[in-house]
């Protein structure tokens, strides 16, 4: 089974800290996103990354870096977290040209700034 | 941005009822998928259809994807307290990024016991 990992379920950070999510996949696939939920809203994308170092900007990127080292991992950095960046954070991987493929996703992280 | 207009938002339903929830665009997709999430869980793809006009079965699950390929419905028969979660389309249009996948705001599904 794909396994996409999120390595923290529950954050809860303060107004200017620096925030890292960290998101693992083990089924080598090239393509990663970071998504954020919010009651309402739906799905937003963030960034999405299609290989190592690669990554372009999705709908709502201001605030938001990320990092694609290594394939199988992609991080998320708020570089100052701000009260309206609490959410719900969806990561989620899908294979390469697969563009009706499926986005496999892990549990969230769901970050309180306070 | 392609904009994906679900309806209802949310829904409220006895045990063994029948639903039906729209997924609407001004644009035409390419392809359209169809995901659950459950309460602290990710989403998780239950379909994909790509041509216009498509029918798909999953079980009491009934996937329509319309002609023009601007609109799709799920259909749900004798609905169970397990089908309960929050039910998301998402597409990629015609000409835009082949990375790119839009989500609907959801339809919240809440089946009663």
């Amino acid at each position: 089974d794909v396994k996409v990992t999120q390595s923290s379920r529950y954050l809860v950070k303060r107004t200017g800290e620096k925030v890292f999510l960290e998101c693992v996949q083990d089924m080598d696939h090239e393509n990663m996103f970071w998504y954020r939920q919010d009651p309402g809203l739906g799905l937003r994308l963030i960034y999405f990354s299609y290989d190592v170092k690669m990554k372009e900007k999705g709908d709502i990127p201001e605030g938001y870096s990320v990092s694609r080292e290594k394939k199988e991992r992609f991080s998320l950095i708020l570089e100052s977290a701000s009260t309206n960046q609490t959410s719900m954070y969806l990561c989620a991987s899908r294979r390469a040209g697969a563009y009706t493929g499926e986005l496999f996703f892990g549990e969230g992280s769901r970050l309180t700034v306070l | 941005t392609q904009l994906l207009e679900q309806s209802p938002q949310f829904l409220s339903i006895q045990e063994g009822e029948n639903l039906t929830v729209y997924c609407n665009s001004s644009s035409v997709f390419s392809s359209l998928q169809w995901y659950r999430q459950e309460p602290g869980e990710g989403p998780v793809l239950l379909v994909t259809v790509v041509t216009g006009g498509e029918v798909k079965k999953l079980k009491r699950l009934t996937f329509q994807f319309g002609d023009a390929r601007k609109d799709s419905s799920l259909h749900i028969t004798a609905a169970q307290p397990g089908d309960t979660g929050l039910y998301l389309c998402a597409a990629r249009n015609s000409g835009g990024s082949n990375y790119k996948l839009t989500f609907g705001k959801g339809t919240l599904l809440t089946v009663n016991p």
